[in-house]
């Protein structure tokens, strides 16, 4: 049973304007939050982190909002580079166990 | 320093047949995880293994098991093999594993297909 869903599988986004990826989960017990990138036939990246006790967090042109009453979590990236063409990946955990990753939204940033 | 070494990068095998997937983490973390990535099911967690103990297990059947060797390395077996396991086998590594908030560090991953 798919406890975080990213229900878009595909994005795109212009180059400049803001990309935002969305993710939902089911679990209420998970309290920390991750998004890896990945490029084609590389591994995933770690790209940003949030802990449930907070509704924010930055880093650069990334960040994440946390909204646990609605269990939604979304990525925004500005401003968007042709670089940041991957797949992005929510993950969720809580303590103690696995992460527990989407499925994935495919971003396509065009020039 | 080396980051996370999978090998083989490439692999084909027929239906029935078994497979071991080695992963060689960054020096220093003794937790490997496994994880089987397709399109239809995304990242999925198979297991970890934490100084050479299998301390997580995900809901895979018994055809896949794992080890960890007294250098932290881990090898991964599917057995009897499947269509349905034709996937990116990915391992990811860390310092002291999926009980903390660290994050994890990927490799390339083995490309696993049956036929």
């Amino acid at each position: 049973d798919q406890q975080v869903k990213q229900n878009s599988p595909s994005l795109s986004v212009q180059e400049g304007r803001i990309s935002i990826l969305n993710c939902d989960y089911t679990n209420s017990m998970f309290d920390y939050f991750l998004w890896y990138k990945k490029y084609p036939a590389e591994g995933p990246t770690f790209l940003i982190s949030i802990s449930s006790i907070k509704d924010k967090n930055e880093d650069g042109r990334f960040t994440v909002f946390l909204n646990k009453s609605a269990k939604h979590l979304s990525l925004h990236i500005v401003p968007s580079q042709p670089g940041d063409s991957a797949v992005y990946f929510c993950a969720a955990k809580n303590s103690g166990y696995a992460l527990n990753f989407g499925k994935g939204t495919s971003l396509l940033v065009t020039p | 320093k080396a980051g996370v070494t999978q090998t083989p990068r490439y692999l084909i095998k027929t239906r029935g047949q078994q497979v071991t997937l080695s992963c060689s983490p960054i020096s220093g973390h003794r937790s490997v995880s496994w994880y089987q990535q397709t399109p239809g099911q995304g990242l999925q967690f198979l297991f970890e293994y934490f100084s050479e103990t299998q301390r997580n297990k995900g809901n895979f059947p018994g055809r896949f098991s794992g080890r960890q060797f007294s250098n932290s390395r881990s090898e991964m077996n599917v057995s009897t093999l499947e269509l349905g396991d034709s996937a990116l086998y990915l391992c990811a590594s860390s310092s002291q594993g999926l009980t903390t908030n660290e994050k994890l560090f990927f490799g390339s991953g083995t490309q696993l297909s049956v036929l």
